[in-house]
């Protein structure tokens, strides 16, 4: 089953903006991750936010974290045609257990 | 470490066969998850174990599949007897308290 929802499903932007991907999730965590798929290969990790945490940056990434909402953003500032891949948030609820959103494809166009 | 290992990386096998897939986890890796992605379903989390223990096995999607981890460095996923619907690609994870999963590369399953 899952647990987190990313919205929009596909994201398509020109090189140069940026872009803003979303997840809900439905019950409490202790962390969330965001995860990148290129097509055809396995999943790379992103950044990890803790529940107690509220924003996070690692280089052009920045997440956010609403546990009143139940739901987190992932921004990739000044896009690149190599960002064109597909985005996944995952919800850590106890016991390791890590659980995937659908995910959003996002294209980059040069 | 050369992260996880998967095998094969694709199989190909006729309905009614049995298919084991293999996993080797990253040194270390208290938790180990299996996941199944398709188109349709997105990827769904089948089963995971923390060290060596299944923990939660409600993603397995009937009994014709099964899972073991004989050991901290091992793990097996079998399709008995498998059918066309389960082509998918199947990956392996490990990750270490409560940290960053690392995935393999998967083993793209058709079922014909």
């Amino acid at each position: 089953s899952q647990q987190g929802e990313e919205d929009p499903q596909a994201l398509s932007i020109q090189e140069g903006e940026n872009a803003t991907m979303n997840c809900s999730y439905k019950t409490s965590i202790n962390n969330l991750q965001w995860y990148r798929q290129n097509s055809g290969r396995g999943l790379v990790h992103l950044i990890l936010i803790r529940s107690n945490e509220r924003e996070k940056h690692s280089g052009r990434l920045r997440v956010t974290l609403d546990t009143s909402k139940k739901s987190s953003s992932l921004l990739i500032t000044a896009s690149r045609a190599a960002d064109t891949a597909s985005y996944f948030c995952a919800t850590e609820g106890g016991a390791q257990k890590l659980v995937f959103g659908q995910g959003t494809r996002l294209t980059i166009n040069p | 470490d050369a992260g996880v290992i998967q095998s094969p990386r694709h199989e190909v096998t006729e309905m009614g066969q049995e298919v084991t897939l293999r996993c080797k986890p990253i040194s270390g890796h208290n938790s180990l998850f299996w996941y199944r992605q398709t188109m349709m379903r997105g990827l769904e989390l089948l089963i995971y174990f923390n060290n060596n223990v299944p923990i939660d096995d409600s993603g397995m999607p009937e009994d014709r599949f099964s899972a073991k981890m004989p050991n901290a460095s091992f793990s097996t996923l079998k399709i008995q007897p498998s059918e066309p619907r389960d082509s998918a690609v199947y990956f392996c994870a490990s990750s270490s308290y409560w940290a960053e999963a690392f995935f393999g590369q998967g083993t793209r399953l058709t079922v014909v």
